[in-house]
This record gives C-alpha cells, sequence and structure tokens, in this order.
C-alpha cells in the first residue's frame, strides 16, 4: 500500500559522479517536497514543487536539482557528489492543507 | 526563517509512566505543528498534529498542547509502552499548508522495562 515510492532504497555513487533519485506517488497530492536526513539530525527541506512551480530553500546548494515532469513523479539530481552528501533522501507531498506523507527514503553513500 | 528548538534531546522513562517532549517555534506566522515518530533506519510517521487555532489536541495515549503567546507546543504520551520508544520530532510550518516543515534536532524516547 505505498502511496509514496521512492527508488533505490540504497544507492552507492563515486566523488563527482552525478546521481539521481527518484520518487513518484498514487496519492495525486500536487506538493512534492525533498529532505536530506544525515545521520542522528533532523531532516531539513531541500526544495518543494507546488504543482509545477519550484521553490528552493535559500541554504540549498547548487549542487542540487530538482525536476518534476509531472504530478506523479519528482526527481532529484545531484550533480558533483561529495562526500558531505551522503544522507538518507526523504520525499514527501502534500495536499497543501498541512499533513505529509513520507517516502520510505533512499540512503546515499558517497565513495 | 523559521527555527524549531526541542527538549531534552534524550528522554529515558519507566515503562507505564508519562513522557512530556517540549518544542519552541521562532516565527509567529507557523500555524501548523505536526509530531513525527521516526524508528531507526524508517521513514517519519505522523502521530498527532495542530493547528494555530487550536490549544489542545489528543488521540489516545498522545496529546499535544500548543501556546501560541509564548510560541511552544509539547507532546504528551501516556502509560508509555515499550513500542513508544523511537526518535520523535516537532516540526512547524508557516502557512499550515504547501509550505515545507522545520523540524526540531528530534529527541530520543527510551522505554525502560
Amino acid at each position: 500500500d505505498a502511496m509514496v515510492i521512492q527508488n533505490p532504497r540504497y544507492q552507492v555513487t563515486q566523488f563527482g559522479k552525478p546521481v539521481t533519485l527518484s520518487c513518484s506517488q498514487t496519492l495525486n497530492h500536487n506538493v512534492m517536497y525533498w529532505y536530506q536526513q544525515k545521520s542522528s539530525q533532523a531532516p531539513k527541506l531541500l526544495f518543494h514543487y507546488y504543482d509545477k512551480d519550484f521553490n528552493n530553500e535559500a541554504d540549498t546548494p547548487d549542487n542540487f536539482q530538482s525536476r518534476r515532469p509531472n504530478t506523479s513523479f519528482c526527481f532529484l539530481d545531484i550533480r558533483s557528489p561529495g562526500l558531505g552528501d551522503a544522507a538518507m533522501y526523504l520525499c514527501a507531498t502534500s495536499r497543501g492543507t498541512g499533513e505529509k506523507a513520507f517516502g520510505s527514503g533512499t540512503q546515499l553513500s558517497v565513495l | 526563517g523559521e527555527n524549531v528548538e526541542q527538549h531534552p534531546s534524550t528522554l529515558s522513562v519507566q515503562e507505564g509512566d508519562s513522557a512530556v517532549i517540549k518544542c519552541t517555534y521562532s516565527d509567529s506566522a507557523s500555524n501548523y505543528f505536526p509530531w513525527y515518530k521516526q524508528e531507526l533506519g524508517k521513514r517519519p510517521q505522523l502521530i498527532i498534529d495542530i493547528r494555530s487555532n487550536v490549544g489542545e489536541k489528543k488521540d489516545q495515549r498522545i496529546a499535544v498542547t500548543l501556546n501560541k503567546t509564548a510560541k511552544h507546543f509539547s507532546l504528551h504520551i501516556t502509560e508509555t509502552q515499550p513500542e513508544d520508544s523511537a526518535v520523535y520530532f516537532c516540526a512547524a510550518s508557516i502557512g499550515g499548508g504547501a509550505d515545507g516543515l522545520t523540524f526540531g534536532k528530534g529527541t530520543h524516547l527510551i522505554i525502560q522495562p
């Protein structure tokens, strides 16, 4: 009954090698979010889409980009991953009324 | 931007006792305050939320209180059970709708048998 699906569950990439994480949803929610959660820390908002409108957090590094080709899918692109980008990346969706539904996350390792 | 402070960082209570976790927020425009439970390696799960037009909300053993004047809100868990052991995050959202959440740093709740 997974409604926010993230693939892959675990991703290993090399230092500097571009990587893309994906998120899909069956909830038909109009808002999609990407959070970064480092070990033993709180999730930190990177950016979100309200429909097709992209909203970037002021302190999100330029190394992180996002695409939302349609309502159901959203992608997180990391152009040149560094060791400090190793984290759990959580996708979430919302109908715009507050409550967010989180995916299971993608654990990214950078070698 | 919004800043959310959460205390304590670790809380150990005896099974059956109550647990209280407290958060403060900085932006008076925030009007949506959820609490999430996260087990190791799993997604955050919403356990209860409150909006700024309500002072208290209860769901079985879990309750949340909100003091808008003081800009703080608290999570209360009564009759704690071993399965309540997890990390709990408070969060705040400006606009109460589409805006993303600002999380507190989390409280590791340990239920001692």
